[in-house]
């Protein structure tokens, strides 16, 4: 099985602070990655696919890059709304595989 | 709007079945491929169990630690999509999702509100 490998585990960060959350996965998955948002309470969300699209309805403000087993979201400019857990996903090879999460809360 | 409403969960003893059933609306259900995902009471995601299309001769795959208990399935004169869980374990307790990949890409486009499934005795 691929293993993703997210970092850091939890991080805070201020309004309007550019925060980056990196994701490794265990060989090299040919952009076949996603990024996913999950507010408290709720259903995970989509936000990028295939390394650096997004999703449609998704604020400019996240954008997703990397290449080989390299991966990183970034929000360029933290808001309130953005506190939430941050889970990558790899669809390359079944089974597909998510990371174990990042928690990013307001500073 | 894209909807997918999950049914069917709840308390069940070890050993035992239980059925999921998602019901769907806002797409084109008959072109999606689903997928069930769950997440575990440590907030882990684990994907389940996939189904696709007609035109892919409705193909199945499953995680291996559900593989020979659960079978998902599908009717796309109802656009819903079902996960029939027999020999439930106490490791299979955790919220379950109901995801669609409507662009083919073995992603999770869209996921319902979730249902939970607790097994214990």
């Amino acid at each position: 099985d691929i293993q993703m490998t997210q970092s850091p585990a939890s991080l805070s960060a201020s309004l309007g602070e550019t925060v980056t959350i990196q994701c490794r996965a265990s060989e090299d998955i040919y952009s076949g990655l996603a990024w996913y948002q999950q507010k408290p309470g709720k259903s995970p969300q989509l936000l990028i696919y295939g390394a650096s699209s997004l999703q449609d309805g998704v604020p400019s403000r996240f954008s997703g890059s990397g290449s080989g087993t390299q991966y990183s979201l970034k929000i360029s400019s933290m808001q309130t709304e953005d506190e939430g857990v941050y889970f990558c996903q790899q669809g390359l090879k079944y089974p597909l595989t998510f990371g174990s999460g990042t928690k990013l809360e307001i500073k | 709007e894209v909807q997918l409403v999950e049914t069917g969960g709840g308390l069940v003893q070890p050993g035992k079945s239980l059925k999921l059933t998602c019901a769907t609306s806002g797409f084109t259900f008959s072109n999606a491929w689903m997928h069930w995902v769950r997440q575990s009471p440590e907030k882990q995601l684990e994907w389940v169990a996939q189904i696709k299309a007609k035109s892919n001769n409705f193909a199945t795959y499953y995680a291996e630690s559900v593989k020979g208990r659960f079978t998902i399935s599908r009717d796309d004169s109802k656009s819903s999509v079902y996960l029939q869980m027999n020999s439930l374990k106490e490791e299979d307790t955790a919220i379950y999702y109901c995801t669609c990949d409507i662009l083919w890409a073995y992603y999770f486009d869209y996921w319902g509100q979730g249902v939970m499934v607790t097994v214990s005795s």
